[in-house]
C-alpha cells in the first residue's frame, strides 16, 4: 500500500531531447507528489512538486502531469541537456500534514543526456 | 540561508561498535527527517522528529534510535553495527506549516562498516 513504483530504471537521451520518468502508487491517500534530483555525491535536491487537485504544473524545462484516476503521475524535463544528467526519484507523501512528514521513495532513474 | 548540514560527511566503523550521525536544520525548520540511501533498498525513511518528539517511525530495528535537541539540531544513532548498515544517511528538513510539505536534504553521511 505504501509503494511507489518507478520508470525506467535507466534512461538514455539525445541533447536537446524529452526526458519522460514514470511513477505509479497504490495508497490514495498520498497528498503530495515531489520529484528529486540527485548527483553523485549529494544529497537529493527537491525539483519539483505537485498536488492531486491540479493535473500538470511547469517549473521551466520541467513539467509534472498527473493522473489521479490513474494513480500516475511523469516527469517531463524538455530540451535535455548533459547537466541534466543524474538520478531522479519520485515521492509521495501522505495527506495529515499535523501526522509528520513520510516520503516515500520510488526506485530511481539513471538519466544520461548524450551531447 | 544556510542548507542543511550533515556530520561528519564520511565515517568508517567495525561491526558490533556504536555511530552517532549529526544534522542541523534549515533555520527556521522544526521538522527533521532521516532516511538511508542503498543501492538495493534505494531511500527508505527512518524517522521524523518534531519538537523534540518522534512523530513517524519506519520499519527498521530498534538498533536505530534518535532525538531531537530543543534548537531542532538532530542526532541518529546505530548500535551494534551489521555490515548491511553501511549506507548513505541522509537527513531533511522542513517547516511545518498548514499542507507545505517540502523536505530539504543535506548532503548525506557515508557510513561503511567493515
Amino acid at each position: 500500500q505504501q509503494q511507489v513504483k518507478q520508470s525506467p530504471q535507466s534512461l538514455i537521451v539525445q541533447k536537446g531531447g524529452i526526458s519522460i520518468i514514470n511513477c505509479a502508487y497504490e495508497n490514495t491517500a498520498f497528498d503530495y507528489f515531489p520529484w528529486y534530483q540527485q548527483f553523485p555525491g549529494k544529497g537529493p535536491a527537491l525539483l519539483i512538486a505537485i498536488r492531486p487537485d491540479v493535473s500538470e504544473k511547469k517549473e521551466g524545462r520541467f513539467t509534472i502531469s498527473f493522473n489521479k484516476s490513474a494513480k500516475q503521475f511523469s516527469l517531463h524535463i524538455m530540451d535535455s541537456q548533459p547537466g541534466d544528467s543524474a538520478t531522479y526519484f519520485c515521492a509521495a507523501s501522505l495527506k495529515n500534514n499535523n501526522a509528520g512528514n513520510m516520503l516515500t521513495f520510488g526506485g530511481g532513474t539513471r538519466l544520461m543526456v548524450k551531447p | 540561508k544556510a542548507g542543511v548540514t550533515q556530520t561528519p560527511r564520511y565515517l568508517i566503523k567495525t561491526r558490533g561498535q556504536q555511530v552517532t550521525l549529526s544534522c542541523s536544520p534549515i533555520s527556521g525548520h522544526r521538522s527533521v527527517s532521516w532516511y538511508q540511501q542503498t543501492p538495493g533498498q534505494g531511500l527508505q525513511f527512518l524517522f521524523e522528529y518534531f519538537s523534540e518528539t518522534q512523530r513517524n517511525k519506519g520499519n527498521f530495528p530498534g538498533r536505530f534510535s534518535g532525538r531531537q535537541f530543543s534548537n531542532s539540531r538532530s542526532e541518529m544513532n546505530v548500535s551494534t553495527l551489521e555490515l548491511g548498515d553501511s549506507a548513505l544517511y541522509l537527513c531533511a528538513s522542513s517547516l511545518v506549516l498548514a499542507r507545505t510539505y517540502e523536505q530539504y536534504f543535506g548532503p548525506g553521511t557515508r557510513l561503511t562498516v567493515t
